[in-house]
């Protein structure tokens, strides 16, 4: 069963500098990959999505995928106070049509 | 933009009580979701489904029942909730399982007292 883990568990950057984020996963089949953000309070928002080992980059955001080392991250280039929020890596694999596994998230502060 | 609503937003019960949260979602998506966020366990998948009629189990299925009635409609029962159900639900829908990108609602929160 596919397993999602994400560091760190928390993170405060000054407001400009670049954060980075960190998801590993177990399944190696794995082909899809999405970073979430979800505000206080809020719902999901998709960033990024990603299906082959690179980098894939939508507006300040950055996901760069490793599949031999089972690794996937994101980065956020010059975060504002806003891009404060609950970051969640989520994975699935083509293979039984299996829904989106999530990690169990990383906060994000973004200092002034 | 895609647009899936729940209901109820906020709900309390009492243990045993019988909870139906509601999904609906306009986009003629085919895969409907249910997930739950607890703080240390991220999104856990409940149930989902692929179309009307249709229940696939998830990670954590355990004293929940589901219902796909119509494409647009998917609904979580608790029949004699807990207080380890206490948590908040969020729906979501996507056209293809694993492929598609996912669309949630805004969550519902419970609380089992």
């Amino acid at each position: 069963q596919q397993k999602v883990q994400q560091s760190p568990e928390s993170l405060t950057v000054s407001e400009g500098a670049m954060a980075s984020l960190n998801c590993t996963f177990s399944d190696r089949s794995s082909d899809n990959f999405r970073w979430y953000r979800q505000h206080s309070g809020k719902g999901l928002e998709v960033l990024v999505s990603i299906f082959s080992d690179g980098e894939k980059e939508e507006g300040s955001f950055t996901a760069h995928l490793n599949r031999a080392s089972l690794h996937v991250f994101l980065h956020i280039r010059e975060p504002q106070p806003s891009d404060s929020a609950l970051y969640l890596c989520a994975v699935s694999s083509r293979q039984g049509g299996r829904a989106l596994i999530f990690g169990t998230g990383t906060t994000v502060s973004v200092s002034p | 933009e895609a647009a899936v609503t729940q209901s109820p937003r906020n709900k309390v019960t009492v243990t045993g009580g019988n909870v139906t949260l509601s999904c609906r979602q306009t986009n003629s998506h085919n895969y409907m979701y249910w997930y739950r966020q607890d703080t240390g366990h991220g999104l856990r998948l409940i149930h989902y489904s692929y179309g009307a009629g249709n229940l696939q189990i998830g990670d954590v299925p355990d004293g929940y029942k589901a219902t796909r009635t119509t494409q647009e409609d998917f609904f979580l029962l608790l029949e004699l909730a807990s207080p380890s159900q206490t948590s908040l639900y969020f729906c979501a829908s996507s056209v293809g399982a694993g492929t598609g990108q996912l669309y949630f609602g805004e969550g519902s929160k419970l609380t089992v007292l």
